[in-house]
């Protein structure tokens, strides 16, 4: 079983709401990896979990905040957003081997409207 | 050089015919390459992947041609047909320290099969 699940499948807030993304995996993998998604564009990495802590923020602003409640599970919360942050956003998950070839599972991710 | 260039941004093929893929890198330090199908509202799926050590990897109709000297990679898919449309980015990887998780993509092609 190679699926990662996510929910909500869509979601639409407003600029002073507070939502949660949620993404699970049973895949056994201990890496887990927040990726944001415009139109026509490919996956921008946002934050990456190993072994359940933040090894990579990528500079994202603090209305972001990841969290890691065990090897499963990958939160997403989500607090005064701005319409541009409508996008959709992707969880991936993959061994965390530490090697260049640690395949990375995506799943269909959360299409997001800030209005 | 950081970067991974993908061409073409679209491609048109008829069905049976062969569609190809075009990448290029300029940092040496990657040292795995995979290429990702992404369907409309879906994650990108792992399509198929090489390692500079070999010129060549198939499966099934999905072929990638490694050219190590020139910095290029190409996704050949042969025979293709309608259910092949998709999206299509290439990417690159390299081992470990502070680039542990991260997938440089290409900017991605559109690949549109007419029955």
């Amino acid at each position: 079983d190679t699926e990662v699940t996510q929910t909500p499948k869509h979601l639409v807030m407003g600029m002073t709401n507070k939502k949660s993304l949620k993404c699970e995996q049973h895949m056994g993998h201990r890496a887990m990896y927040w990726y944001k998604q415009k139109a026509k564009k490919p996956p921008e990495l946002m934050f990456v979990y190993s072994y359940e802590k933040l090894s990579i923020n990528e500079s994202v602003p603090s209305r972001f905040s990841p969290e890691c409640p065990n090897s499963s599970l990958l939160n997403l919360h989500l607090h005064a957003l701005q319409p541009e942050d409508s996008a959709l956003y992707l969880c991936a998950s993959s061994r965390g081997s530490r090697g260049s070839t640690d395949t990375q599972y995506f799943g269909p991710g959360t299409r997001l409207t800030v209005l | 050089q950081q970067q991974v260039k993908q061409s073409p941004q679209s491609l048109i093929v008829q069905k049976g015919g062969i569609s190809i893929i075009n990448c290029a890198y300029e940092n040496t330090a990657f040292d795995y390459f995979p290429w990702y199908q992404q369907f409309p509202g879906k994650g990108p799926a792992l399509l198929i992947a090489i390692r500079p050590d070999v010129s060549e990897k198939k499966e099934g109709r999905f072929t990638i041609s490694f050219n190590k000297s020139a910095k290029q990679f190409s996704l050949h898919i042969m025979d293709s047909q309608p259910g092949d449309s998709a999206t299509y980015f290439c990417a690159a990887s390299k081992d470990g320290g502070t680039s542990y998780g991260k997938l440089t993509f290409g900017q991605g092609t559109i690949l549109t099969v007419h029955p």
